[in-house]
């Protein structure tokens, strides 16, 4: 089974409107962490926001927040705003486990933004 | 603070070559190191990772290779390199399991 889900292969969203990128992962460690990344078209991996699995409240860094539903295994990112330059794609990412050294970092397939002027 | 640095930028090998691809990360010990592979327009498949020297985790059956000949270097090789192996190849490195990982700028690698 998919570990990161992201159903969405290509969004577009009017400037200065609010869209939400969708994500649901598969874990059965009560311990994982989940991730956001921005990738421009130059290729870089953007680190966006963390949200961690026993975090009673939901991740917020600017105009970026996660809307994290436990029960529900889904943590969507929420943009506030959107800018022209929130164009990209973005991949949800997951993290399992508490030991200290870590392991895996699994990845979805991503969402193509994009910003109608 | 912390860097990462992935060689070379772009590269284009003909059918049948090998391929070497070097990660190193400064200014931390005993990172936990990552090697992706972004097809065109896809997202990012996790090839290898590796908790410590020699020690390789392989993510999926393929024509590459990786090893950790030192704490904070990361190689990624293949014998002979296929058309399938065209990409994005993308490094990085975390510690905490509550860290973001960090990454390279990226290998965008061509087979002809």
């Amino acid at each position: 089974a998919q570990k990161i889900t992201q159903t969405q292969p290509g969004m577009f969203v009017q400037e200065k409107e609010a869209v939400t990128l969708d994500c649901t992962y598969d874990t059965s460690d009560p311990s994982y962490g989940l991730f956001w990344y921005k990738q421009p078209s130059s290729g870089e991996m953007i680190f966006l926001i963390y949200q961690g699995s026993y975090d009673q409240q939901n991740a917020t860094e600017g105009r970026y927040s996660l809307n994290f539903q436990k029960a529900r295994k889904s943590a969507n990112l929420v943009i506030s705003a959107s800018q022209l330059g929130d164009s990209a794609m973005y991949f949800c990412a997951m993290r399992e486990g508490k030991d200290y050294f870590g392991n895996q970092f699994y990845f979805g397939t991503g969402t193509s933004l994009t910003v109608i002027p | 603070s912390q860097t990462i640095h992935q060689w070379p930028a772009t590269l284009v090998q003909p059918v049948g070559s090998p391929l070497s691809l070097e990660c190193t990360v400064e200014g931390t010990s005993n990172p936990n190191l990552y090697w992706y592979r972004q097809a065109a327009g896809r997202g990012l498949q996790l090839l290898f990772y590796s908790v410590g020297i020699g020690q390789i985790s392989s993510e999926v059956p393929q024509n590459l290779s990786a090893s950790r000949p030192q704490d904070r270097q990361f190689i990624l090789s293949s014998k002979k390199l296929l058309l399938s192996d065209s990409g994005f190849y993308l490094c990085a490195w975390t510690k905490r399991t509550d860290q973001e990982a960090f990454f390279g700028q990226g290998t965008r690698l061509t087979v002809v």
